[in-house]
């Protein structure tokens, strides 16, 4: 099975400023990457399918990057409804797989 | 716009059976997408369990493999999950989810949290 390791783990960050998140494939998953957005309480919400392609409705400050292995999850100008954990899942092979998550959070 | 809504007891004996219903509403389950299961622990974060197309045919993770059942009732728009011999390891938020494009997940269900104890 192919295993994603998220970094950070936490990540703390002002308002305003840029995040980079990374996900890390233990073999190559070309372009088949998505990322989630998950609020306390709440399902996941997809926000990026296709290693950089945004979903419906999802703002253009979200950008996604990166083939192969190795990929970013960038967020430009952080707001207030941004602070969540992200997760990356890979479809490339099965299983499916989901990486441990990086949580965002106020600085 | 497609709502999924999971149902089922909340609380499990260890060695019994895990039962969860997803009930899918504003979109027809046969209309030729899968349909999918995925749970939420503390332990190991996001897990996919398994995903089934309204024809029946399933994708099972190999991990759980020997112990799921995924089954679909087109006729009452719904999918359903089995999970047996549980364990403590299987407490977890379980969540149906539509499986969109390729093989992502989109929307998902609320969840539910199943706990397992005596």
């Amino acid at each position: 099975e192919i295993v994603m390791t998220q970094s950070p783990a936490t990540l703390s960050v002002s308002p305003g400023e840029r995040a980079t998140l990374s996900c890390r494939a233990s073999q190559s998953v070309s372009s088949n990457l998505v990322w989630y957005q998950q609020k306390p309480g709440q399902a996941p919400r997809l926000l990026i399918y296709g290693a950089s392609t945004r979903a419906t409705g999802i703002p253009a400050r979200f950008s996604g990057s990166g083939s192969g292995t190795e990929f970013t999850l960038t967020i430009s100008s952080l707001q207030s409804e941004d602070f969540a954990v992200y997760y990356c899942q890979q479809y490339n092979n099965w299983p499916l797989t989901f990486g441990g998550g990086t949580k965002v959070e106020i600085k | 716009q497609v709502q999924l809504q999971e149902s089922g007891p909340g609380l499990v004996k260890p060695s019994e059976t895990l039962s969860l219903t997803c009930a899918v509403s504003s979109y027809s389950i046969s209309s030729g997408l899968y349909w999918g299961w995925i749970r939420q622990s503390p332990g190991k974060g996001l897990e996919w369990i398994g995903s089934i197309h309204h024809s029946g045919r399933t994708y099972i993770n190999p991990s759980l493999k020997s112990r799921v059942t995924i089954s679909v009732d087109t006729s009452k728009n719904q999918f359903s999950l089995k999970l047996s011999s549980v364990t403590a390891a299987d407490t977890a938020v379980y969540y149906c989810a539509r499986r969109d494009g390729i093989n992502w997940f989109d929307p998902w269900g609320q969840g539910t949290l199943v706990t397992v104890s005596s």
